[in-house]
């Protein structure tokens, strides 16, 4: 059964300090990676996305993330953090290609973000 | 519009109401799911539409019933909940294709309160 692990439930970092969050998945074939944020009383939204290719991806407002296939890892980084960065982070994992049921995706508890002025 | 929209964006109900929730996407994709989001504890993914077929539930009580009645539109009905069914209904869509499925894009969300 495929699984994510977010193991910070919440961090704080003051603002223009760098971020790191940690990702881990358990998942038997190839992964479909993705990165959300989730303001308060907001849906979900994409931050960004990994499958294949090069496993620095790139992602909106600033962020990005590495995939490391032998640590099973999916970190979200941003090297500045900016007050409004405040939010809920939610990594999640699933699979890719023709499933023909939709895709299901596994996501993690979340990680809560505060940023100090 | 665009996106994917939730209506109504708040509900309170008794444990004996009948309710809906309403969700349309705007994006012209053909598979829509609901999750249920709790405090503290991962997205729950309730039911998954594909092409207006429910291919799956994932054990959710029969006090929630899904309705697909087109690509775009998606029903949640709710009947003699209970106050543990509070939560944040999120519904989202994404495109089915011969490569694959693609990202999900995410309503904002139905805050339900059950008394």
């Amino acid at each position: 059964a495929q699984s994510v692990t977010q193991p910070d439930i919440h961090i704080t970092v003051s603002e223009g300090a760098s971020l790191e969050l940690r990702c881990n998945y358990s998942y038997g074939a190839t992964p479909y990676l993705f990165w959300y944020v989730q303001s308060p009383g907001q849906g979900l939204q994409l931050l960004l996305k990994y499958f294949s290719g090069d496993t620095l991806v790139q992602g909106i407002k600033g962020f990005e993330a590495e995939f490391k296939r032998s640590q099973s890892s999916f970190n979200l980084r941003k090297p500045s953090v900016h007050w409004s960065d405040a939010a809920e982070y939610f990594c999640a994992v699933g699979p890719f290609g023709l499933t023909g049921g939709g895709n299901k995706l596994t996501f993690g508890t979340g990680t809560q973000l505060k940023v100090e002025l | 519009e665009t996106g994917v929209t939730q209506t109504p964006r708040h509900l309170v109900m008794g444990m004996t109401n009948k309710k809906s929730l309403k969700c349309e996407q705007h994006l012209g994709h053909n598979a829509m799911y609901w999750y249920k989001q709790s405090a503290k504890k991962p997205l729950e993914l309730m039911f998954v539409y594909n092409f207006k077929e429910q291919t799956e539930n994932n054990s959710v009580p029969s006090r929630f019933s899904p309705e697909c009645p087109n690509s775009s539109h998606l029903f949640l009905h709710l009947h003699t909940l209970q106050p543990e069914d509070s939560a944040l209904y999120l519904c989202a869509s994404s495109q089915e294709g011969n490569s694959g499925s693609d990202e999900q894009f995410f309503g904002p969300g139905t805050r339900l309160t059950v008394l």
